[in-house]
C-alpha cells in the first residue's frame, strides 16, 4: 500500500501569513494527489486535485505543486475561514490513502 | 444541487451487522463512481471502499476487506455499506464521496454528504 505522510502536523499562523504544506508518499504516484479541507464537525471539501488543478469555487490563494513522491499545497495569504485541518489523498493506486493531515490554527 | 445523504447509522454490538445507505440526487447518480471514506473520533480520514459506475470495479482498503460489502443500486439512486463482525475500531463517522473521474483521469472526490455515525461499543 502507499502510505501518505504529512508535515507539518499542526502550525500556528496569523491572518495574512503565506502557509505551506508538504505531502510525501512512499512511492512515486506522479500527479495523483489531491488536497482537502475538513472543518470541525463538518465533511471534508475538495480544494486541490491531480496536484495543481484548482477546484471550481476554490480561492485562487490556494495553490498546489509537485509531482513523484513531494507535494505542496500553498495558501498565499491566509484568511480567517481557512484555520481547518487540511489533507492529502492520493488517486494513484486503486487504495486511495489519506495523509494524517496538518491542523492550522491561529497564533 | 448536488446531494449526497447518509443514513443507517447508530449504536451495534461488536460482532454486529448494519447497513449504512447513501441518497444521491442533483445529478446522474449512474454515471459517477462512489466511495465510503471514515473519521473515527478525533482522528484523520480514512479511504474505506470504492464502486465504479456500473459495479464492475470494487475496492475496499485492507482494514475492512472481508468485512464490508459496498454495492450500489442506479435505479434508486442509492449507494450501500454492509458491515459485518464490527469492531471497537471501526467506530466512526461514515461520509460517501462522488468521484467525478472518468477516462483515466485522476480520481478525486468532489462532493460529500454530512456523515453518519456507527459506534460498535457493547
Amino acid at each position: 500500500d502507499i502510505q501518505m505522510t504529512q508535515s507539518p502536523s499542526s502550525l500556528s499562523a496569523s491572518v495574512g501569513d503565506r502557509v505551506t504544506i508538504t505531502c510525501r508518499a512512499s512511492q512515486s504516484i506522479s500527479s495523483y494527489l489531491n488536497w482537502y479541507q475538513q472543518k470541525p464537525g463538518k465533511a471534508p471539501k475538495l480544494l486541490i486535485y491531480a496536484a495543481s488543478s484548482l477546484q471550481s469555487g476554490v480561492p485562487s490563494r490556494f495553490s498546489g505543486s509537485g509531482s513523484g513522491t513531494d507535494f505542496t499545497l500553498t495558501i498565499s495569504s491566509l484568511q480567517p475561514e481557512d484555520f481547518a485541518t487540511y489533507y492529502c489523498q492520493q488517486s494513484y493506486s486503486t487504495l486511495r490513502t489519506f495523509g494524517p493531515g496538518t491542523k492550522v490554527d491561529i497564533k | 444541487e448536488v446531494q449526497l445523504v447518509e443514513s443507517g447509522g447508530g449504536l451495534v454490538k461488536p460482532g454486529g451487522s448494519l447497513r449504512l445507505s447513501c441518497a444521491a440526487s442533483g445529478f446522474t447518480f449512474s454515471s459517477y463512481s462512489m466511495n465510503w471514506v471514515r473519521q473515527a473520533p478525533g482522528k484523520g480520514l480514512e479511504w474505506v471502499s470504492s464502486i465504479s459506475s456500473s459495479s464492475s470495479y470494487i475496492y475496499y482498503a485492507d482494514s475492512v476487506k472481508g468485512r464490508f460489502t459496498i454495492s450500489r443500486d442506479n435505479a434508486k439512486n442509492s449507494l450501500y455499506l454492509q458491515m459485518n463482525s464490527l469492531r471497537a475500531e471501526d467506530t466512526a463517522v461514515y461520509y460517501c464521496a462522488r468521484d467525478p473521474s472518468s477516462g483515466g483521469s485522476p480520481a478525486h472526490f468532489d462532493y460529500w454528504g454530512q456523515g453518519t455515525l456507527v459506534t460498535v461499543s457493547s
